[in-house]
């Protein structure tokens, strides 16, 4: 089906180690984006790619790196784990349609 | 950056009782998405309102768009428990999308 890809689901980590949240749509959509998800602030944004080639910084990114791999592929890395980063991750890509999100990660850094 | 506040935070109903929720925004308004999400689920698409007076429909939920105001509500006639879940308001004033603040709605049976 026809998509927004999002691994993984689930993970565990110690502070301080390093993880890769991978990202891939196939609707051909210029625009893709990484949210974090934490009770009662709603959704923030914190990187996306208007386009291949490139990346901008949302509200929240401190913390994170991203990298546009192709148009499919847009990843999410945490260098160095913070227990802060505890969340629910969502990837979304986007066109004039509008927006379809992943079905999320939930991470929790111990 | 656009803020969207939403009210209320949470909303605990009987089955069968009506009830609304409301994104306000801090910005002017050029089109507002709703979305729903259950637990351990991603976002589910609601519906996109795109002109001021706008009012859409799909199923029991209606959701209509009030520009002067900035603000747009979400209407849930008869609920059941099925509705239950967090209702997020969105908007993109441009290449970034903003998301509302969020409130979890528990239906009891």
């Amino acid at each position: 089906n026809a998509g927004v890809t999002q691994t993984p689901k689930f993970q565990v980590l110690k502070t301080g180690q390093s993880m890769t949240l991978q990202c891939a749509q196939d609707m051909n959509h210029n625009s893709m984006y990484w949210y974090r998800q934490d009770p009662g602030m709603g959704l923030r944004l914190i990187y996306y790619s208007a386009s291949e080639g490139t990346t901008d910084k949302g509200e929240v990114p401190n913390g994170y790196n991203v990298s546009r791999l192709n148009k499919r592929e847009f990843s999410l890395r945490l260098e160095s784990a913070a227990p802060s980063q505890t969340s629910v991750y969502f990837c979304a890509s986007s066109d004039r349609d509008g927006y379809t999100f992943g079905s999320g990660t939930r991470l929790t850094v111990v | 950056s656009q803020e969207l506040e939403q009210s209320p935070q949470s909303l605990i109903v009987q089955e069968g009782k009506n009830l609304t929720i409301n994104c306000t925004s801090s910005k002017t308004l050029y089109g507002l998405y709703w979305y729903k999400q259950k637990y351990g689920e991603g976002l589910i698409f609601l519906m996109m309102l795109q002109k001021g007076g706008e009012e859409k429909s799909h199923e029991k939920i209606t959701a209509k768009l009030d520009e002067k105001k900035q603000q747009s509500s979400l209407h849930i006639t008869a609920s059941q428990p099925s509705h239950a879940g967090i209702y997020l308001c969105g908007a993109d004033p441009g290449n970034q999308f903003y998301f509302g603040t969020g409130t979890s709605l528990t239906v009891i049976p």
